[in-house]
């Protein structure tokens, strides 16, 4: 069974520093991998989406890469600022035994992001 | 384009009670999802879509109903409202299940049961 895993859990940083988020997953045999960003009492918001034949994928400050042999993604923001703070999750989609997609994103926990001013 | 739109944004009802979370998009998406989010447990799958007429379960299906009469709705009933059915839901959509298919997600509707 596909486990996603975040940590830590809680992360707290200056304004303008750079930082690595951790998402792991259990099986390797993935579709695609997703990085969501999620404000308090809101939706969720896509940011990345990799897919399985990526390493990684680029928008603006933020970097996400892919290693399926290790069960690996990070999603790398440069140069943080207080209007990153939020709760940062992945999700995989995981690759049926004939090569398409299930149909369900397996979700992280998240990990709750503070940049402080 | 509006999105992903759910209503209502809150919602309280009493054991027993049934009711009906709304969900629409309008970018002409083939999959349709529903999920729950509960703290410590992530987001988990209650039902999906891959297109009108078509629907099957996700991981925690029981207590819900769902129909796909249309390409732009999909609604979530629940039959019998419990506590335990006291959540975040969270509509989501995508042009597909491809490789390249993101998935948009609505605002999210609050319930809770008393």
């Amino acid at each position: 069974k596909q486990e996603v895993t975040q940590i830590p859990a809680a992360l707290s940083v200056p304004e303008g520093e750079n930082l690595v988020l951790n998402c792991s997953f259990t099986d390797s045999a993935i579709y695609n991998l997703q990085w969501f960003r999620q404000d308090p009492g809101k939706g969720l918001t896509s940011l990345l989406l990799i897919q399985s034949s990526q390493r990684e994928q680029t928008s603006g400050r933020l970097n996400a890469s892919l290693d399926k042999s290790s069960g690996r993604s990070t999603l790398y923001i440069a140069a943080s600022q207080p209007g990153d703070s939020a709760t940062y999750l992945c999700a995989v989609r995981h690759r049926r035994f004939y090569g398409g997609a299930t149909n369900k994103l397996i979700f992280g926990t998240g990990t709750l992001l503070a940049v402080q001013p | 384009n509006a999105g992903v739109t759910q209503t209502p944004k809150f919602q309280v009802l009493k054991t027993g009670q049934s009711m009906t979370l709304q969900c629409a998009q309008d970018m002409n998406h083939e999959y349709m999802s529903w999920y729950r989010q509960d703290p410590g447990m992530g987001l988990r799958l209650i039902h999906y879509s891959v297109g009108a007429g078509i629907t099957d379960q996700g991981e925690v299906p029981n207590g819900y109903n769902v129909s796909r009469s249309t390409t732009e709705d999909f609604p979530l009933r629940l039959l019998s409202a419990a506590p335990s059915q006291t959540s975040v839901y969270f509509c989501a959509s995508s042009l597909g299940t491809g490789a390249y298919n993101e998935q948009f997600f609505g605002p999210g509707t609050r319930l809770t049961v008393l």
